[in-house]
């Protein structure tokens, strides 16, 4: 039973084009993350959810908007896709800021191929 | 500005010595740092953590240590194995935020 599950693992696009990634969580965070990995394999936050309100949003282009329909779900829609999005994204889950101690626990990455 | 900075060349080593990974970073007052390990095509996986006020942790052959005089923490693996082969990233924590470094391939070979 996957802690930390994100759709799809591939996602192969043209530019222009809008997708979607999905994530889910099981294990009662109440903190959500979204990462992305370049190819020089840099891993960077990009916005992170506290029981569904924004709490980071890190320089991210406005194209790409994160949505959390409730604390164990966080979606990253992204519009009028780039060359330079393609990269590996990676959703992660945590206790909230300020409690625990800040593990956290990562999904297996979807990796955008935007031609 | 807050940089860690981990080797970026990849480090070979033969199979029952130790692994030594460096984690060294400037401008910042972390209240923990972590260590992650992470696979090809896999999302990272923590590790080990220890808080500032602790000189040093182990975990079955894992040991962390962690200096904030010299701003540095050092991941020791003993009698590594090819299956410890992996990208191992250290990561400081803020209040709300979690900073990685980018991370030190490492490659046991038999």
């Amino acid at each position: 039973d996957t802690a930390v599950s994100q759709t799809p693992k591939y996602l192969v696009t043209q530019m222009g084009n809008d997708k979607s990634i999905k994530c889910e969580q099981n294990l009662g965070h109440d903190t959500m993350y979204w990462y992305k990995q370049d190819s020089k394999k840099f891993l960077k936050i990009m916005f992170s959810y506290n029981n569904k309100e924004l709490i980071i949003n890190e320089t991210v282009p406005n194209r790409f908007s994160p949505k959390s329909p409730d604390k164990a779900h966080l979606n990253l829609h992204i519009n009028s896709l780039e060359l330079g999005d393609s990269a590996v994204y990676f959703c992660a889950s945590s206790q909230a800021p300020g409690q625990g101690l800040g593990i956290q626990y990562f999904g297996a990455g979807t990796r955008l191929s935007v031609l | 500005s807050q940089k860690i900075e981990q080797n970026s060349e990849a480090l070979n080593i033969q199979e029952g010595k130790t692994a030594t990974l460096t984690c060294n970073y400037t401008n910042y007052s972390p209240a923990y740092l972590q260590w992650y390990r992470q696979d090809p095509g896999r999302g990272p996986v923590f590790l080990l953590l220890i808080r500032e006020n602790e000189k040093e942790k182990r975990k079955e052959r894992l040991k962390v240590t962690f200096d904030t005089t010299l701003k540095q923490s050092l991941f020791h693996i003993t009698a590594s194995q090819p299956a410890d082969s992996a990208t191992y990233l250290c990561a400081l924590k803020g209040y709300s935020t979690l900073t990685f470094g980018k991370g030190t391939m490492l490659l046991v070979s038999p």
